[in-house]
């Protein structure tokens, strides 16, 4: 089965509205990071959180190892931060990374 | 800076042909990895390396062969391009530390007709 779920899949927002969004994993991890993607773009590391709470301006990351759970919220969004945001699990068993699907983030002016 | 590069950046090739990405990193990671991501969807990994000479499979390696000659570079292999492996290619770079994070490459987007 899949080792890392995200959720939602796609989300469209009005500017100025805030964003949560969830990645939620099924074996023990190691760490957790949280990327950027434009549009056929490389991938912009954003957070690498293991565990607690990070924040970065608008941006504020939350792992909870034992509910295996990650967040990323994003404060205020802006149409700059429409793309796609993934998470990326690395397991403890074997060093082995496993990222997420993706939300597909999209903020209407 | 942490830097990877890749090359080409974008390959139309015919089915059967031979096809080599190559991935370059001057972070002196012992970690390097090939992922492809298809429309819609996260990475899968393809082959990873855990230092010059080493090669392991991903979770996808079926038709793809890696390289890794030296600590720099890490090539990924199609010896017979098939239409199923149009894709977009990234190869990234880690290693164990303080933190472990990878580093990635623009990617290649890679059409095989």
């Amino acid at each position: 089965g899949q080792q890392v779920q995200q959720s939602p899949a796609s989300l469209v927002l009005q500017e100025g509205e805030n964003a949560e969004l969830q990645c939620n994993f099924s074996t023990s991890l190691n760490s957790m990071q949280w990327f950027y993607q434009r549009p056929g773009g490389s991938l912009v590391s954003l957070f690498y959180n293991p565990s607690g709470t990070k924040h970065s301006g608008r941006l504020t990351s939350t792992t909870v190892i034992k509910e295996r759970r990650s967040s990323l919220h994003i404060s205020s969004s802006q149409t700059t931060d429409s793309g796609t945001y993934l998470c990326a699990l690395e397991r403890t068993s074997n060093n082995r990374i496993f990222f997420g699907d993706g939300t597909q983030l999209v903020v209407k002016p | 800076e942490a830097a990877v590069t890749q090359s080409p950046r974008n390959k139309v090739a015919v089915t059967g042909g031979k096809v080599t990405l190559s991935c370059n990193q001057t972070n002196n990671h012992n970690n390097m990895y090939w992922y492809r991501q298809d429309t819609g969807h996260g990475l899968r990994l393809i082959h990873y390396s855990y230092g010059a000479g080493s090669t392991e499979k991903g979770d996808i390696p079926d038709g793809y062969k890696a390289s890794r000659p030296s600590q720099e570079n890490f090539s990924l292999i199609l010896e017979l391009a098939t239409p199923s492996q149009t894709s977009v290619y990234f190869c990234a770079s880690g290693d164990w530390g303080a933190s472990y994070e990878q580093y990635f490459g623009p990617g290649t987007r890679l059409t095989v007709l």
